[in-house]
């Protein structure tokens, strides 16, 4: 079956710019995760979606971020004024919570420049 | 805070050897530990997941052990192949009492195997 995807795969924005990233996750699967992962750095959780829940934002590096999933079905992600050190690839996992035993599915992710 | 730590950073080994990866974490307080490989321009794919309750999990040439009294997990990979050229991450999935959260990774081990 499908998997997570995501979209664009690559993008070039200039500072200052706004940018939206897509998460399309696996049907079904009622959670979502968003995070980022800078050259060289370890992949750092920016927000997690849990059915109709009142997201975790608690990763969100600064207002300039923001994320919208609707019930159970795409995400988006918005970087508002982009900054150079915003530059990373950006990945979306999902899941269908199973308490314990539960595995996060990652899509391919976004590497973001800008420039 | 849970910080999860990954030795060594990078390992070069001929084909055909088996070697071990290891992870720290200094929260014992975990749902589960994953062990994802991540190949350049992919996403993440799960290799295995050790629920707090389990000691070890198996899955053809890997086996991956958790230890959480000392906050420890291995990787061992048997008989070594050049597809197993990858970044390995580990990852704690932190207790939130009752329901998981977003998982905490290390900055993963780049293997590569030499044919």
């Amino acid at each position: 079956g499908a998997g997570v995807s995501q979209s664009p795969s690559n993008k070039v924005t200039e500072k200052g710019k706004d940018v939206e990233l897509r998460c399309d996750p696996i049907s079904g699967h009622t959670a979502l995760y968003w995070y980022r992962q800078r050259l060289g750095q370890g992949l750092e959780f920016l927000i997690y979606f849990q059915g109709n829940s009142a997201p975790d934002k608690s990763g969100l590096p600064s207002d300039r971020f923001s994320a919208e999933r609707t019930g159970e079905s795409v995400s988006t992600l918005t970087i508002q004024r982009t900054q150079q050190e915003d530059s990373a690839v950006y990945l979306c996992a999902s899941s269908y919570v199973r308490g314990e035993a539960e595995t996060q599915y990652f899509g391919p992710g976004t590497r973001l420049l800008v420039l | 805070k849970q910080e999860v730590t990954q030795i060594p950073a990078a390992l070069s080994v001929p084909e055909g050897e088996n070697l071990v990866l290891n992870c720290s974490f200094t929260d014992s307080a975990i749902y589960n530990l994953q062990w994802f490989r991540q190949d350049p321009g992919k996403g993440l794919t799960s290799l295995l997941l050790i629920q707090s309750s389990q000691r070890e999990q198996t899955s053809g040439r890997l086996n991956a052990s958790l230890d959480k009294s000392s906050g420890r997990s291995t990787l061992y990979i048997a008989a070594s192949q050049p597809g197993d050229s990858a970044t390995y991450l580990c990852a704690v999935s932190p207790y939130y009492g009752g329901s998981q959260g977003n998982l905490i990774f290390g900055k993963g081990t780049k293997l590569s195997v030499k044919p």
